[in-house]
C-alpha cells in the first residue's frame, strides 16, 4: 500500500478556507485516495475520496495532482467544529483495508 | 449518525473478566471491521469480515475472538485482557471489502478500560 505523508498540525482561522495537504508519492493506478476526520474520542468520519479527478460533496473538496503523488482536502468555509484530526489514506489495490496513519491535527481557531 | 451503532459505549472490567463488544449496522452493507486505538496512536486494523468470513485477522492475540453471525452484526469477544488492551475499539462497515464501493462508516467506539 502506497505511504501517505502529512503535516502534524495545522492552525486556521473560522470562515477561512483550510488547505490540508497530503503527499503520497508511491500510489499507484488504481488506488484510491480518501479522507476521514476524527472528532475528540469520536469514530472517525467520511469525508470524500477519489482516484484521478477531482472531487466535491456537501463537506469539502478534494483536489488531486495530474500526476497523482500529491492531494489537498479543502474545508472552503471552516468553523470550530472541523477541529479535528484529518486522515489522508491510500487504499490498496482495488481498495482494500484502511492503514490509518498520524494525520493532521486542524485547529480552527475563532 | 452514521448508520453503526456500538454497545456499550463505555467499559470497565478487570483482567479475569468475559465480556462482548457488539456492532450493528443498519446499511445493508457486506463488510465489517475491528480496530483498536490506543491512547495517542493511529487506528489499528484487527479484523476484517465479508459477507460473515473471516478474511483477515492482523495478529491479534486470542485473547479477542470475534464473531460474525450475519452482515449486519459483529461482535468482539473479551477474556482474560491486560491493561495495555485499554483502547477505544471501533467497528466499521463498508458495501464492499474491496473495489470502488469498499468506503467505510465507522461507529461511535466503546472506551475499554482493563483494570
Amino acid at each position: 500500500d502506497a505511504k501517505t505523508t502529512q503535516p502534524t498540525s495545522m492552525d486556521c482561522a473560522e470562515g477561512r478556507a483550510a488547505n490540508l495537504p497530503c503527499n503520497h508519492s508511491t500510489i499507484s493506478g488504481n488506488e484510491y485516495v480518501y479522507w476521514y476526520r476524527q472528532i475528540h474520542s469520536q469514530g472517525p468520519q467520511y469525508i470524500i475520496h477519489g482516484l484521478k479527478n477531482n472531487e466535491t460533496n456537501e463537506m469539502a473538496s478534494l483536489i488531486i495532482t495530474e500526476d497523482r503523488k500529491s492531494s489537498t482536502l479543502i474545508l472552503p468555509h471552516a468553523t470550530l467544529r472541523d477541529t479535528a484530526v484529518y486522515y489522508c489514506i491510500v487504499t490498496g489495490n482495488y481498495g482494500q483495508n484502511f492503514v490509518f496513519g498520524p494525520g493532521t491535527r486542524l485547529s480552527v481557531l475563532p | 449518525e452514521t448508520g453503526v451503532t456500538q454497545t456499550p459505549r463505555h467499559l470497565v472490567m478487570g483482567m479475569t473478566n468475559k465480556k462482548s463488544l457488539k456492532c450493528e449496522q443498519h446499511l445493508g452493507h457486506n463488510a465489517m471491521y475491528w480496530y483498536k486505538q490506543s491512547a495517542k496512536k493511529p487506528l489499528e486494523l484487527m479484523f476484517v469480515y465479508n459477507f460473515k468470513e473471516q478474511t483477515e485477522n492482523n495478529s491479534v492475540p486470542s485473547r479477542f475472538s470475534p464473531e460474525c453471525p450475519n452482515s449486519s452484526h459483529l461482535f468482539l469477544h473479551l477474556h482474560t485482557l491486560q491493561p495495555e488492551d485499554s483502547a477505544l475499539y471501533l467497528c466499521a462497515s463498508s458495501q464492499e471489502s474491496a473495489g470502488p464501493r469498499s468506503t467505510q462508516y465507522f461507529g461511535p467506539g466503546t472506551r475499554l478500560l482493563v483494570l
